[in-house]
């Protein structure tokens, strides 16, 4: 059974920095891509990041480009979020997704339960 | 905002049948799968639909997804009060590389 499992969450000051971390089980974690998403409170979903299943490529949403990271530690099965510079916008429920494929986005049938990460002074 | 469009909220009565539009663009739905997702408050979203119409195990088939153009819906027939929750659509934008989503479509049964 898949299972996904984020940590790393808390309060956090504006220009501060976190790391979040999704544990991943159940399934080939080195073989398929994965996804930060998050949701601001009453907000939709809005994508964050793709990383491939290699890590060879990573990918971001403007809106974070340039202060957040995306890695993974194939060999620990775990996904990794660097927030740095943070921002009051940037508070979020931030979920870790596995997608069905290796290089891009297909769907995203699995997801964790999600970290709050609040930015707050 | 979002680049793909979503009507914000949908309602029908119990037993009815309402479809939840997604209007995307060439990049995303004009050359890429689309998928629905299903969330109830307080919890991560569900897989309902993917392929543009394949349904996940354990989805009954009063769930179903179709995609024409630049375009995708999700049809639910035989409204229950079980399916009040938020919509999602969600491709690869193959311009840039990045996922995206609609901006969710609240269903309400009356």
């Amino acid at each position: 059974q898949v299972h996904l499992v984020e940590s790393g969450g808390g309060v956090v000051q504006p220009g501060g920095s976190l790391r979040l971390s999704c544990a991943a089980s159940g399934f080939t974690f080195s073989s398929y891509g994965v996804h930060w998403v998050r949701q601001a409170p009453g907000k939709g979903l809005e994508w964050v990041a793709f990383i491939r299943f290699d890590g060879s490529n990573k990918y971001y949403a403007d809106s974070v480009k340039g202060r957040f990271t995306i890695s993974r530690d194939n060999s620990k099965n775990t996904l990794y979020l660097q927030m740095n510079r943070l921002r009051t916008e940037d508070t979020a429920v931030y979920y870790c997704a596995k997608d069905r494929a290796r290089y891009s986005g297909n769907y995203l049938p699995y997801w964790g339960q999600g970290t709050l990460v609040t930015v707050s002074s | 905002q979002f680049v793909l469009t979503q009507p914000p909220s949908v309602s029908a009565a119990p037993g009815q049948t309402v479809t939840i539009s997604c209007s995307g663009g060439r990049s995303n739905i004009g050359n890429n799968y689309v998928s629905w997702y299903r969330q109830l408050p307080g919890t991560a979203p569900q897989l309902l639909i993917y392929d543009n119409n394949k349904r996940t195990s354990g989805i009954p088939d009063r769930f179903s997804g179709s995609q024409s153009g630049t375009s995708a819906t999700l049809g639910i027939t035989g409204l229950q009060t079980g399916d009040e929750a938020d919509y999602y659509c969600g491709t690869w934008d193959s311009s840039g590389g990045r996922w995206v989503f609609g901006g969710g479509t609240k269903l309400t049964v009356l």
